[in-house]
């Protein structure tokens, strides 16, 4: 079946760090990738997707890229802030399995200042 | 703010307690969804429902029990709950059951449940 490993928290970095958690997965088609973030005390907010091989998601500074020939989908910031703080997933979901969404453990973030 | 409520944000029952979570959307959307998040797991599908019938259940035990009387209502009924049942419950919708590409799922702020 599906599955999605990130790299295990929690991670910690001060204010202007770069940031990297890796993202791998395995599907049997071709999935569409996501990263979702979950600030203390809220519900999941997509942050980026990619629906295709090669394609680059980006939104707030964070860039994630499909790679299919790594089955990887990592997730990046070259500055990271304060506000940063939050719990990131990363997901997929199978074009044959509509919106159904296989998620990651989740990586802890915490930015100090 | 998402679009989508839940209610109560924390709730705390005994084992022998009935109760109910509700989830209520304001996007328009068609389908929505309930998932289980409990630490150090990653978060766990539990059913799906799309146009108010129910298209996935996710060999959920029957102490849980979904209902959705209309495209913006989802409730999760539960009675005679396990300790490890203890967990944040989440709710989303999205516009409709079909292709990620174009559809994205908004979450809920979740319900906290602790049942002792």
């Amino acid at each position: 079946g599906d599955s999605v490993t990130q790299m295990e928290g929690p991670v910690t970095l001060s204010e202007e760090a770069c940031l990297t958690i890796n993202c791998t997965y395995t599907a049997t088609g071709y999935p569409s990738l996501f990263w979702y973030v979950q600030y203390p005390g809220e519900g999941l907010q997509l942050l980026l997707k990619a629906t295709k091989a090669d394609d680059k998601g980006s939104n707030k500074g964070f860039e994630a890229t499909y790679r299919k020939e790594t089955t990887s989908f990592h997730l990046e910031k070259g500055s990271v802030q304060v506000s940063d703080s939050a719990v990131y997933f990363c997901a997929l979901s199978e074009e044959t399995s509509g919106s159904r969404l296989t998620f990651g453990e989740g990586t802890q973030l915490t930015v100090n200042p | 703010e998402t679009g989508v409520t839940q209610t109560p944000r924390h709730l705390v029952m005994g084992m022998t307690n009935k109760k109910s979570l509700k989830c209520e959307q304001h996007l328009g959307h068609n389908a929505m969804y309930w998932y289980k998040q409990s630490a150090k797991k990653p978060l766990e599908l539990m059913f799906v429902y799309s146009l108010e019938e129910r298209v996935e259940n996710n060999s959920v035990p029957s102490r849980f029990s979904p209902e959705c009387p209309n495209s913006s209502h989802l409730f999760l009924h539960l009675h005679t709950l396990q300790p490890e049942d203890s967990a944040l419950y989440l709710c989303a919708s999205s516009p409709h059951l079909g292709d990620t590409s174009t559809d994205t799922q908004y979450f809920g702020p979740g319900t906290r449940l602790t049942v002792l």
